[in-house]
């Protein structure tokens, strides 16, 4: 299974609305990534996870928070966004993240709409 | 300074042809993973090929090979054979160790659209 799920696939919410994002994956790779798209540009990297802890942080703004449950689960919370802040966010995973050559399994994205 | 290149904002190619996607890298790091990814319109990120700093050998996979060229710092993408389905936004990327040393980061290039026309 070389999958990664995040759900949901589309979501419009409020700029006063808390909402959160899912992804899961069951390859035990134990780096897990937000990364955020806007529409015609490359992905950007948010966060990453490293064993479960929170390794890398692109200086995201604090309405962006990030959780790591388990191994297999990745969220991000979402509070107080900005119509900006619209734009697919993309889960991924590998290995590891202290390894140079293994790829990136990543998800389908969702779609975020802020109104 | 941008790490990684991509010259071709779209690229147009007949089916069954051959096609190179052009990617340049900059980095003073010696050890280093390059991928591409394919991104169809339904937004994810599909896996092809990945070439690391050692490697000898331009890595192959399938109807995909990467011509390396270390010394220009470019990596290129070859499809062979295009298919329709191949039409799709097409991203180089490359992994770095970030500023802390304990971890990589992947980081893109601005992509490619590729159009296989029939």
């Amino acid at each position: 299974d070389t999958e990664v799920t995040q759900t949901p696939k589309h979501l419009v919410m409020g700029m006063t609305n808390k909402k959160s994002l899912k992804c899961e994956q069951h390859m035990g790779h134990r780096a897990m990534y937000w990364y955020k798209q806007k529409a015609k540009k490359p992905p950007e990297l948010m966060f990453v996870y490293s064993y479960e802890k929170l390794s890398i942080n692109e200086s995201v703004p604090s309405r962006f928070s990030p959780e790591c449950p388990n191994s297999s689960l990745l969220n991000l919370h979402l509070h107080a966004l900005q119509p900006e802040d619209s734009a697919l966010y993309l889960c991924a995973s590998s290995q590891g993240a202290a390894a140079q050559n293994t790829e990136a399994f990543f998800g389908q994205g969702t779609r975020l709409t802020v109104v | 300074a941008q790490k990684i290149t991509q010259t071709q904002p779209g690229m147009f190619v007949q089916e069954k042809e051959a096609v190179t996607l052009d990617c340049t890298y900059d980095t003073s790091d010696p050890s280093y993973g390059l991928f591409w990814y394919k991104q169809p319109s339904s937004g994810e990120m599909i896996f092809l090929i990945y070439q690391g700093s050692y490697d000898q050998q331009n890595a192959t996979e399938g109807r995909y090979s990467l011509n390396f060229q270390k010394a220009r710092k470019s990596a290129n993408l070859v499809i062979s054979a295009s298919q329709l389905g191949d039409s799709a936004m097409y991203f180089c990327a490359m992994r770095e160790v970030n500023s802390g040393g304990s971890n990589y980061k992947l980081t893109f290039g601005k992509g490619t659209l590729l159009t296989v026309n029939p």
